[in-house]
């Protein structure tokens, strides 16, 4: 079936560090979603890219949708300790199924 | 606060018990969701409910049943479930469901355990 592959499943960097999460889709989507889950909490939207080749910032968070609608990343700059959580993308399917179809997500720590 | 309310926060459950989850949303949307999230597997949809109707179920065991008595509250029933059920179970709230992207808000979710 169709998936949503997100690489990587972990990452620890030191404070001030950038941070780059990808997610990579088996189909063409209609757009695709990113969540924040921090530790022992649960997931909050951060973010939806619909046009192909899309790029949204957020401060120190920048996100891209690729030319196919098939891929996007997450690349936070100068990483803070509260950046710290788990970074989830949703992919929702083109087409008449717009089932939404969820990455592993990747784990970010941060040392300070 | 995300304007999705879930209760209990934790639940400890025997295999041969009866217990509900409530979620409820104060933010006027018309679609609700039951999730399943385990670790190391992606975020699983359970149920979906539009305007207190159910649209979505996929695939869930009997052993779970949802109930959605009207747009602000919803609740899944459970019973005699096993460990691998053991789970957070997350509920969540959007303005109308299949259309272009639902922004989904997400309770704090209720982390199962069976015993």
């Amino acid at each position: 079936g169709q998936q949503v592959m997100q690489i990587p499943q972990y990452q620890h960097v030191q404070e001030g560090e950038d941070f780059t999460t990808y997610c990579n889709s088996s189909t063409t989507l209609s757009n695709i979603q990113w969540y924040k889950q921090r530790p022992g909490g649960h997931p909050v939207f951060l973010i939806q890219l619909v046009k192909s080749g899309e790029v949204k910032k957020q401060k120190r968070l920048t996100f891209q949708f690729g030319e196919a609608k098939k891929n996007s990343s997450l690349h936070i700059t100068a990483t803070q300790t509260t950046d710290v959580g788990t970074y989830f993308c949703a992919g929702q399917r083109a087409g008449n199924n717009r089932k939404l179809i969820w990455g592993l997500g990747t784990s970010l720590a941060v040392n300070p | 606060e995300t304007g999705v309310t879930q209760t209990p926060r934790h639940l400890v459950m025997g295999m041969t018990n009866k217990k509900s989850l409530k979620c409820e949303q104060h933010l006027g949307h018309n679609a609700m969701y039951w999730y399943k999230q385990s670790a190391k597997k992606p975020l699983e949809l359970m149920f979906v409910y539009s305007l207190e109707e159910r649209v979505e179920n996929n695939s869930v065991p009997s052993r779970f049943s949802p109930e959605c008595p009207n747009s602000s509250h919803l609740f899944l029933h459970l019973h005699t479930l096993q460990p691998e059920d053991s789970a957070l179970y997350l509920c969540a709230s959007s303005q109308d469901h299949g259309g272009r992207g639902e922004k989904l808000f997400f309770g704090s979710g209720t982390q199962l355990s069976v015993l």
